[in-house]
Formats: C-alpha cells, sequence, structure tokens
C-alpha cells in the first residue's frame, strides 16, 4: 500500500559497501528533494541518518551518503560494521492529499 | 537537547477511543518551522505516518486515517495529542511523536519519543 518501494532485504560483508533503493514517482521522490531516511534497531526508535536527499544530521558517520535518480532515491552505507545491521526506511513527501509516507522499509543484514 | 516522551493508556478496548499525549522538554512546542507528528508500528510491521500539527493548531492527516484522527496542541503544557476513534485491533502498534521539519511540515522527522505500546484488545 506504501508508495514508495524498498527491497525487504539486503546484505553484505563487513567492510563493503550496500546500496538501500527507495522507489517513487515522478510525483513525489521525483518532484521533491524532500527524501529521508531512518535507521531502527530491534526495540527502538527510528533514528534520521539522510534529510533532503543527501544532508546527513550532525553526529551521523559520513559512512552513509544518499542520493537520487529519477523517482528512485538510494541510501549508501560503506564500510559496513556489525553496529550497522538494522531496519531502514525511507520517507518522502508525496503530494497535498497524501502528505507523507514510508517506504515499507528495508532489513540491513551485516554476514 | 530536546526530548519527546508519550504518555497515555497501554490497553485501550474495541470501537473506543485511543488517546496519547506528547510532552515536549528541553525546547518551545511554539518554535517556527517546526511541526509535531505521530507515526506508529504494527508488531513486527513497517512505520505508518498518521499526521502532524503547527502550533497554531494546524493539521495534515495520513487520508487513510483521517475519519478517526484528530490531533492537538496545548502550547501552554508543550504538549500535543493524538484521538483515534473506533479502534480495532489493527490499531495495535507502537505509537512515537516526533519533531517534524520543513515546508508545512512536510520533511523530515529529526527528534522522536521512545515510543509506546498501545495494544486494542477487550
Amino acid at each position: 500500500q506504501s508508495a514508495l518501494t524498498q527491497p525487504a532485504s539486503v546484505s553484505g560483508s563487513p567492510g563493503q559497501s550496500i546500496t538501500i533503493f527507495c522507489s517513487g514517482a515522478s510525483s513525489d521522490i521525483g518532484s521533491y528533494d524532500l527524501v529521508s531516511w531512518y535507521q531502527q534497531h530491534p526495540g527502538k526508535a527510528p533514528k534520521l541518518m539522510i534529510y533532503e536527499v543527501t544532508k546527513r544530521p550532525s553526529g551521523v558517520s559520513n559512512r552513509f551518503s544518499g542520493s537520487k535518480s529519477g523517482n528512485t532515491a538510494s541510501l549508501t552505507i560503506s564500510g559496513l560494521q556489525a553496529e550497522d545491521e538494522a531496519d531502514y526506511y525511507c520517507c518522502s513527501y508525496v503530494d497535498t492529499r497524501t502528505y507523507v509516507v514510508f517506504g515499507g522499509g528495508t532489513k540491513l543484514t551485516v554476514l | 537537547q530536546l526530548q519527546l516522551q508519550e504518555s497515555g493508556p497501554g490497553l485501550v478496548k474495541p470501537s473506543e477511543t485511543l488517546s496519547l499525549t506528547c510532552t515536549v522538554s528541553g525546547g518551545s512546542i511554539r518554535s517556527s518551522s517546526y511541526y509535531w507528528g505521530w507515526i506508529r508500528q504494527p508488531p513486527g510491521k513497517g512505520l505508518e505516518w498518521i499526521g502532524n500539527i503547527y502550533s497554531n493548531g494546524n493539521t495534515y492527516y495520513n487520508p487513510s486515517l483521517k475519519s478517526r484522527v484528530t490531533i492537538s496542541v496545548d502550547t501552554s503544557k508543550n504538549q500535543f495529542s493524538l484521538r483515534l476513534s473506533s479502534v480495532t485491533a489493527a490499531d495495535t502498534a507502537v505509537y512515537y511523536c516526533a519533531r517534524q521539519v520543513g515546508y508545512y511540515g512536510s520533511g523530515s522527522l529529526d527528534y522522536w519519543g521512545q515510543g509506546t505500546l498501545v495494544t486494542v484488545s477487550s
């Protein structure tokens, strides 16, 4: 039902890089630079990792980076560490009716 | 450091109204440019944006919940609240409050409460 589509799971080995894609439409991701990404560890509140497509909040590791191409946003994590194992959600403004939606979430496993 | 804390009953009966309050500390809910939002997460599932409110009472709601949701603000107490009517088991979830930035609250959620589990059951 989400307007944003993410893969259910991705995995990578320590030290590797992975990318999580968030697919939307020309009317949401394609039209606005309002994509944000959240990391959620089990039993914890989500944590903002990327906002406005590419910006990192203070305190977030520079191993996390965001980008957008057309209707798809992406989150790249470089130099994977065990602590990066978590669920990741994209989020975007959609339109004046739907307003804001989250992607379905992606479970990252560090092998 | 801004902190948000949800409070309210952890158990609600079907068909009744769920009521939660978020208390903001370390900053004013009247701060310009910020909306204050609610997000929920059913057990084992993803995040769902419920809606948000500005300090002047302006609100935006998820259209799928709009008919049952009311978000209100009490600036004198630095709190905002969620009411969800006619609840069913499908409304069982961890409910989070958060600060939402950007133009008319359309941007990212940068500060979150710890979340509170609300179970709908008789």
